[in-house]
């Protein structure tokens, strides 16, 4: 079974701080790689996804992440950080090809403070 | 167009008693899910839908819990009876068909006393 690690739980930034939130999963096969944000009060939305192609993936409001096969990782990352990014961040792995399920990480809490 | 939907958006019972959870996913979407979080940990899968087919129900906890999706369009969770430790934000989630990308809906949170 594969499983997801998000190794901070809680971070802490002042605005303008560059944020990289790590993701590291535990499949060896093809997967597809998801960061999802809820912000508060919201839904669960979807940040960025990898699935194939350019391992360095850009999403929304400046987001990227970078899938690195031989570390099985996928960290996201943003230059600069602003009060409106206080959300919690899930990093997510699904089996490639399957319209299968998506194991979580446990995510990381965000607080920007101005 | 409309998001997923998910009724009610809280629910608090007593320990014993029933309670269904609604999802209607975006139109047109042929796969459904449903994931749980239980406080402070990962948001885990507990079954998946294709159109009215359940493709994957490996993440159900127990015969307590029951999902249909009668005609392919909206899905219901049932557990019976709640126990404490179903506690938790139930999300649902649905995507078109022949794609892995997920859109969620903004959860039920139960409460079982």
């Amino acid at each position: 079974a594969q499983s997801v690690s998000q190794h901070n739980h809680h971070v802490i930034l002042s605005e303008a701080a560059s944020l990289e939130l790590g993701c590291n999963y535990s499949y060896g096969g093809t997967v597809n790689l998801f960061w999802y944000v809820q912000y508060p009060g919201q839904h669960l939305q979807l940040l960025l996804k990898y699935f194939s192609g350019d391992p360095l993936v850009k999403g929304i409001k400046g987001f990227e992440a970078e899938f690195i096969k031989s570390k099985f990782s996928f960290n996201l990352r943003k230059p600069s950080v602003q009060w409106s990014d206080t959300a919690e961040y899930f990093c997510a792995v699904g089996y490639s090809g399957g319209y299968q399920k998506v194991t979580f990480g446990t995510g990381t809490k965000l607080q920007v403070i101005p | 167009e409309a998001g997923v939907t998910q009724f009610p958006s809280h629910s608090v019972i007593e320990k014993g008693q029933t309670v269904t959870l609604r999802c209607d996913p975006i139109s047109g979407h042929d796969n459904l899910y449903w994931y749980r979080r239980v406080m402070g940990k990962e948001i885990k899968f507990l079954l998946h839908f294709v159109k009215e087919s359940k493709q994957d129900e490996s993440g159900m906890p127990n015969n307590r819990f029951l999902a249909e999706r009668t005609g392919g369009t909206y899905s219901t969770l049932k557990v019976q009876p709640a126990e404490l430790e179903d506690s938790g934000v139930y999300f649902c989630a649905s995507g078109p068909a022949s794609t892995d990308t997920q859109y969620f809906g903004p959860g039920t949170r139960l409460t079982v006393l």
